[in-house]
């Protein structure tokens, strides 16, 4: 299973770019990245997700290495409202069990600060 | 647009007592799962369906049922319920074996086993 390394926490001020990096090294070609976050324990919301190319939306950008090693989630202008637990997940597409099943590990807590 | 609802929203049993988690979605979703979260850790997925009429195990699946209902819903039953099954529950859904899609989560059971 391709797995995913985040650091365990890191901050921001507020309306500074947040930009939350991880490595994903055992990444497979078909495999994609995605970002969820869970804010004060809700269920997890889903951000974005990529498989090779940059990808933007309302929320957030995805920037995708070349190699696909890593990626970095960038959350443009960062409010209060951001701080949560954001996972990088690598959707493994075994098609044989588990319907791409995403593996969740012990993200980043991102604290963004006045 | 409610997405995946839970019900109850929180819990507490006695050990041995049974209960049964419910989950309704209302995107059409063929796929449906079922989640745990313990403090301090991502989510692990304990069931899942591919589909109306299907479940299979997830990689915690001992002293859990499931039963799926019809395409709208998923429920999770404890049997005998034990303090190890103290954790927060979620319910999640998909297209299906769509990997360049997002699964969409509920807001959780928090369960109490006393």
């Amino acid at each position: 299973d391709a797995k995913t390394t985040q650091p365990p926490s890191m901050d921001c001020a507020e309306g500074r770019a947040a930009n939350l990096p991880c490595n994903h090294s055992t990444i497979s070609g078909n495999e994609y990245v995605y970002w969820y976050r869970q804010i004060h324990s809700q269920g997890p919301q889903y951000i974005i997700h990529g498989l090779k190319n940059n990808e933007t939306n309302e929320m957030a950008s995805l920037i995708i290495t070349e190699d696909r090693k890593s990626s970095t989630l960038i959350l443009p202008h960062a409010t209060l409202r951001d701080t949560a637990v954001y996972y990088c997940i690598v959707r493994v597409a075994d098609r044989g069990s588990t319907l791409g099943r995403l593996y969740f590990g012990r993200g980043t807590q991102l604290t963004v600060w006045p | 647009n409610a997405g995946v609802t839970q019900t109850p929203k929180f819990q507490v049993l006695k050990t041995g007592q049974s209960m049964t988690l419910q989950c309704a979605q209302d995107m059409n979703h063929n796929s449906m799962y079922w989640y745990r979260q313990d403090p301090g850790m991502g989510l692990r997925l304990i069931y899942y369906s591919a589909s109306e009429g299907t479940t299979d195990k997830g990689e915690v699946p001992n002293g859990y049922n499931v039963s799926r209902l019809n395409k709208r819903e998923f429920s999770l039953r404890l049997e005998s319920a034990a303090p190890s099954q103290t954790s927060v529950y979620f319910c999640a859904s998909g297209v299906g074996r769509a990997y360049n899609q997002p699964q969409h989560f509920g807001d959780g059971t928090r369960l109490s086993i006393l």
